[in-house]
């Protein structure tokens, strides 16, 4: 859905750079969600955010991973010191309340 | 895990065929929920389903929900090129944070 806003559409980071995806929701939706889809693959849960908090991160890696909904400003998924194996599209949706969502067009990071 | 297995991974019909994806779940669900992700694009949703034996429709879709709510499918009637795309279920994790994606179903509809 064109109101949830990601960029950079495309996103493409050496080897041990930081990958930083920015995430606009749906103006008023509170609830944003970020995906993880590989090539051929479904999507994989990451981490689930309200304004302010992370409220589930269980999807998430421990480490190099993190991700922030702030007060102002975009939802943020920061990957440090990216490895090949973190190519692939993620993606963000929100919703005014728990449940189904809207998705953005993705960000496709590629590793090189 | 609570898992949700779709089938089949792959489809090909002839234009005007009928298509049906089917998705299982181990557990009993609140509700399901279906997207579609055309080629290189992000998945849109089409449709939530939450009452025991529940079937929509969408035009040439329709969208059934299973007695048990354990499983689900979605068949399209006299498939168009426009159909074209990978078909997801998804399910909702018992705490409702998270949303457990079917592998899905990609659907090739030949001309």
């Amino acid at each position: 859905n064109a109101g949830v806003m990601q960029n950079p559409r495309h996103l493409v980071r050496r080897r041990g750079q930081e990958a930083r995806l920015r995430c606009s929701p749906v103006k008023g939706h509170s609830h944003v969600y970020w995906y993880r889809q590989l090539p051929e693959e479904g999507l994989k849960f990451m981490v689930y955010l309200q304004k302010e908090n992370i409220i589930d991160e269980s999807g998430m890696p421990k480490e190099r991973f993190s991700a922030e909904f702030p007060k102002e400003g975009p939802s943020i998924l920061r990957i440090q010191q990216v490895v090949r194996g973190d190519s692939a599209a993620y993606f963000c949706a929100s919703s005014p309340v728990q449940g189904w969502a809207f998705f953005g067009q993705g960000t496709r990071l590629t590793v090189v | 895990g609570q898992q949700v297995m779709q089938i089949p991974q792959y489809q090909h019909v002839q234009e005007g065929e009928d298509f049906t994806t089917y998705c299982n779940s181990s557990t009993t669900l609140s509700n399901i929920q279906w997207y579609k992700q055309r080629p290189g694009g992000h998945p849109v949703f089409l449709i939530q389903l939450v009452k025991s034996g529940e079937v929509k429709k969408q035009k040439r879709l329709t969208f059934q929900f299973g007695e048990a709510k354990k499983n689900s499918s979605l068949h399209i009637t006299a498939t168009q090129t426009t159909d074209v795309g990978t078909y997801f279920c998804a399910a909702p994790s018992n705490t409702g944070n998270q949303f457990y994606f079917g592998t899905g179903t990609s659907l090739t509809v030949i001309p």
